[in-house]
């Protein structure tokens, strides 16, 4: 079955960077764009951006330009979103989730991890 | 970028009963050239992640209970659980995917 396992809890003073693993098993990790989705406590989704596994390609909003960055090791059919310049607001459980339908910028979202808490504080 | 809204916040309906829940994109998620609809429906409980239940607007994902139904075209859309059980007590977002993916800010649904 697929699966989507995401690395553990991590607190981070405001000014550092974070680096979150999402794991794929049950299907072929090059074949599907991983994407990256925030919600902070108690609010929305918010979509982040994409990775290509097989080509490395990336897509990002927006919002992250210049502070995201999405890569993969293909050894271990795992993704990595890095986000660096932390803030307060960047507060939030940070999921990865596969697209399927569309092209990588147009994508519905069938399988996600289980969420990975980003708390940045002084 | 396409702004989602959604309403009610959030609604109580009684176990049996019908639970409605509206989405507005700020312009159209039609794409002209297949006649899709490109919007999508998430369930999400406590403490988990969302779960895709509908997708091109009406289309359930596998496994889907059949009470959860989709509708709507255009800029306006509806999700319907047709007789609410006490197992679909959670936030519901919905989604468009025509442009850069953005979120709705969600429906709570609670039991009356």
């Amino acid at each position: 079955q697929v699966q989507l396992v995401q690395s553990g809890a991590e607190v981070k003073k405001p000014g550092a960077s974070v680096k979150v693993s999402c794991k794929a098993s049950g299907y072929t990790f090059t074949s599907y764009d991983i994407n990256w989705v925030r919600q902070a406590t108690g609010q929305g989704l918010e979509w982040m951006g994409w990775m290509n596994p097989n080509s490395g390609n990336t897509g990002y909003a927006q919002k992250f330009q210049g502070r995201v960055t999405m890569t993969r090791n293909t050894s271990i059919s795992t993704a990595y979103m890095e986000l660096s310049s932390l803030r307060s607001e960047d507060t939030a459980v940070y999921y990865c989730a596969r697209g399927v339908l569309g092209s990588s910028w147009y994508v519905v979202f069938d399988y996600w991890g289980q969420g990975t808490l980003v708390t940045v504080s002084s | 970028d396409i702004v989602m809204t959604q309403s009610p916040d959030s609604l109580a309906v009684s176990l049996g009963e019908r639970a409605t829940i509206n989405c507005k994109s700020s312009q159209s998620v039609l794409y002209s050239s297949n006649n899709k609809n490109y919007l999508a429906w998430y369930q999400q409980k406590p403490g988990q992640p969302p779960k895709l239940l509908i997708y091109w607007a009406s289309t359930r994902e596998s496994g889907v209970p059949d009470r959860f139904s989709g509708s709507g075209s255009g800029t306006d859309f509806t999700l319907t659980i047709s007789s609410l059980q006490a197992e679909d007590v959670a936030v519901y977002y919905c989604q468009q995917y025509y442009s850069t993916p953005s979120f709705g800010p969600g429906t709570k649904v609670d039991i009356k």
